[in-house]
């Protein structure tokens, strides 16, 4: 057990659709990683937030949004879904904010038909 | 564009073995590499590595790093049916960004 916590594990929903994902990071790590994990990509880095601020942005599409909040827990939101977006979304923390080592969550697999 | 490439893609062998797992890479910003592995759930951490010819060793886990030529190597030394699993590659800039390489799947057989 990582310490990181995902909610929630699955979620299967429809196309169009909107969807929230939730990452609570171990205690006292300041940053966040979101990454997406899909059969025909490998593990794809997403957005890096770090204490409440956006730090790096990879791979996201406009569709997508995240934040982090004062709490230091952080909500990937996923709009206007379409089936390619089914994937494993990962949330990874660590204590630090050059993204060094990473502990990561379970997981929320994604389904969209 | 920042780019990890992991070579082989996919690898068998049998227990007692020894395997070398390859990453090379091309970040701007470099600043750290890291070996993760998966197996059906999360990645879990294996090593980091920042300094150039230092070996960093756990159990029957070792890795090193050539900044010069740009490439990283995760061996793993008796092969156990456990160590069956994807690694993964990681490099991290300055800028906290990863980007990660496709893995290699490697597979031990009894």
């Amino acid at each position: 057990d990582s310490g990181v916590t995902q909610t929630p594990k699955h979620l299967i929903t429809a196309t169009g659709q909107r969807v929230t994902l939730r990452c609570s990071p171990r205690s006292g790590d300041l940053s966040v990683y979101w990454y997406q994990q899909s059969l025909d990509q490998g593990l794809q880095f997403l957005i890096q937030y770090y204490n409440g601020e956006e730090r790096a942005k990879g791979n996201i599409l406009e569709r997508f949004s995240a934040q982090q909040f004062p709490d230091l827990h952080s909500e990937l939101n996923l709009s206007s879904l379409e089936l390619g977006d089914s994937a494993l979304y990962f949330c990874a923390s660590s204590d630090r904010g050059g993204a060094d080592t990473q502990y990561f969550g379970p997981g929320t697999r994604l389904t969209v038909l | 564009e920042d780019k990890v490439v992991q070579s082989p893609l996919s690898l068998v062998v049998h227990e007692g073995d020894t395997v070398t797992l390859n990453c090379s890479y091309e970040v701007t910003n470099f600043r750290s590499l890291l070996w993760y592995k998966q197996e059906k759930k999360a990645p879990t951490f294996l090593f980091m590595l920042t300094s150039s010819g230092i070996e960093k060793k756990s159990g029957r886990l070792s890795s090193i790093l050539d900044k010069k030529e740009l490439f990283s190597i995760l061996n793993i030394t008796a092969t156990q049916t456990g160590d069956s699993a994807i690694y993964l590659c990681a490099s991290n800039t300055n800028a906290g960004k990863s980007t990660f390489g496709d893995g290699t799947t490697l597979t031990v057989k009894p």
